[in-house]
C-alpha cells in the first residue's frame, strides 16, 4: 500500500464547476498535509496546507482533512481553464524531515 | 529574485558519465532537499539536509553524493550515470519544523542516453 494515495484522473471538469481531489494516507502518525500544484514543465508550488481537522478555506480553494478516515481533499470552486495542472497531495509528520508525496491527480478545466 | 535556484534546467548526457547540478535557496530556510520526478511524476524524496546535516538518505544507489557547504547551498555528484538515473530532480527549501512547507527550484531534466 502507498503511504499517500490519490485517485490518479485525469479529472476533467467544466469552466465554472467545482473540481473535487481526493487523496488518502496510510500513516496514523502523520500530522500535516500539503496540496501542491504542478503545471506541465513547471515546479510544485504549494497551494493549501492543513493541520487540524475539518476545512481550510483560502479563496477558491478548500483543504479538508478528517483523521479518522485518514482522508484529505481539494475543493475548487469556479474552476478556471488556468487551474489545469497536476495536483500533489503530500503528508509529513514533525521533524520527519520529508514529504510523502501521492501520485498526483491531473486536472483539466474545459472552457 | 529567484528564491530556490538550481543549475543547469537541462542535463543531457552519456552512460557512466559524471555530473552535478547545483542548488541555492535564499529563503533564509535551515532545510534543504533533493527530489526525483519520474515520468510518471511521482515525487520521491532522495535526501535532506538541516543546517548542513544530512538526516535523511532514502535507500538512493551510492552514486549519488549530496554535498552542502552551508545551508543555503545543497548539490548533488551523480557518478557512472545509468538509463534509469532519467528523470526531472527538484532541489527545495523549507524552515525545518512542524510545517515542512516545500519551496522548490525549476528543476533539473536529466536525460542520460
Amino acid at each position: 500500500q502507498k503511504e499517500v494515495e490519490q485517485n490518479s484522473g485525469p479529472l476533467s471538469v467544466p469552466e465554472g464547476a467545482i473540481a473535487s481531489l481526493n487523496c488518502t494516507y496510510s500513516d496514523r502518525g502523520s500530522q500535516s498535509f500539503f496540496w501542491y500544484r504542478q503545471y506541465s514543465g513547471k515546479s510544485p508550488e504549494l497551494i493549501m496546507s492543513i493541520y487540524s481537522n475539518g476545512d481550510k478555506e483560502d479563496g477558491r480553494f478548500t483543504a479538508q482533512l478528517n483523521k479518522a478516515s485518514q482522508y484529505v481533499s481539494l475543493l475548487i470552486r469556479d474552476s478556471q481553464p488556468s487551474d489545469s495542472a497536476t495536483y500533489l497531495c503530500a503528508s509529513s509528520f514533525t521533524n520527519a524531515g520529508k514529504s510523502t508525496f501521492g501520485d498526483g491527480t491531473t486536472l483539466t478545466v474545459k472552457p | 529574485d529567484t528564491a530556490v535556484s538550481q543549475t543547469p534546467k537541462y542535463l543531457v548526457t552519456q552512460m557512466g558519465n559524471d555530473k552535478s547540478i547545483k542548488c541555492e535557496q535564499n529563503l533564509g530556510h535551515d532545510t534543504m532537499y533533493w527530489y526525483k520526478q519520474d515520468s510518471k511524476k511521482f515525487l520521491k524524496i532522495m535526501f535532506s539536509y538541516n543546517n548542513k546535516e544530512l538526516i535523511i538518505n532514502e535507500t538512493v544507489p551510492n552514486r549519488f553524493s549530496p554535498k552542502s557547504p552551508d545551508k543555503a547551498h545543497l548539490n548533488l555528484h551523480i557518478n557512472s550515470l545509468e538509463l534509469g538515473d532519467s528523470a526531472v530532480y527538484f532541489c527545495a527549501s523549507s524552515h525545518k519544523g512542524r510545517t515542512e512547507k516545500l519551496f522548490f527550484g525549476s528543476g533539473t531534466q536529466l536525460s542520460v542516453l
